[in-house]
């Protein structure tokens, strides 16, 4: 186990509804990284957050956005939901944004929208 | 912009048969890290091996071994003496200096049957 944990581990949302998804990191991580993987595909890069700042995001519209707390652990926040963010969303912890280390990643979020 | 690319989608293999996952990637960095992950079937993808761009080394690790070929940007993995326990997805990844914003392939999955 990688010590990253994620809730909920599987939902049902309808388009057009919102969602929240939330991620522990690591004990010492300060980074949370959030990947989106469609089924069958690899994951795409959504956004990171370092120390509560985002810090670099992908090709995501503005209606995925995030939120990292002072004990480090995220939320990601999907608005308008349409039947295309269908899929397991992926959390990952690391220590730090200067070096590039191991990404520890939860079991992820299964988000079905109908 | 980066570019990861895993030709093949599935292996099936016997157990005990080595197995070979070809990855070939793009970037216009000079400095970039190279990563292999595996995703077993609970979903949290489990880091197997890292490596720079300034190091062309090839190098085996208990069972796994990778071939860095900057020449033609590929990034080979070999599991040898495969076991039913190695069945999952296999993604390669690509990030650049720093900062852990991975490019994944697409995924090989691989099927070691008894």
């Amino acid at each position: 186990e990688t010590g990253v944990t994620q809730s909920p581990t599987h939902l049902i949302k309808t388009r057009g509804q919102q969602v929240t998804l939330r991620c522990s990191s690591q004990s010492g991580h300060n980074t949370v990284s959030w990947y989106q993987q469609a089924l069958g595909q690899g994951p795409q890069f959504i956004f990171q957050y370092y120390r509560e700042e985002e810090n670099g995001r992908g090709n995501f519209p503005p209606r995925f956005s995030g939120l990292q707390f002072p004990n480090y652990s995220s939320e990601l926040n999907v608005n308008a939901l349409e039947l295309d963010d269908s899929a397991l969303y992926l959390c990952a912890s690391s220590h730090g944004i200067t070096n590039t280390g191991e990404l520890f990643f939860g079991e992820g979020s299964r988000l079905t929208v109908l | 912009a980066q570019k990861v690319t895993q030709a093949q989608t599935e292996i099936s293999v016997v157990e005990k048969e080595d197995v070979t996952l070809d990855c070939v990637y793009e970037t216009r960095d000079t400095t970039y890290y190279l990563f292999w992950y595996k995703q077993p079937p609970s979903g949290e993808l489990v880091f197997l091996i890292r490596r720079n761009s300034f190091d062309e080394q090839n190098e085996i690790s208990g069972r796994y071994s990778w071939n860095f070929q900057k020449s033609t940007s590929s990034f080979n993995f070999t599991i040898t003496a495969s076991q039913v326990v190695d069945s999952a997805v296999y993604f390669c990844a690509l990030t650049e200096a720093a900062g852990n914003k991975l490019t994944f392939g697409g995924g090989t999955r691989v099927l070691v049957k008894p």
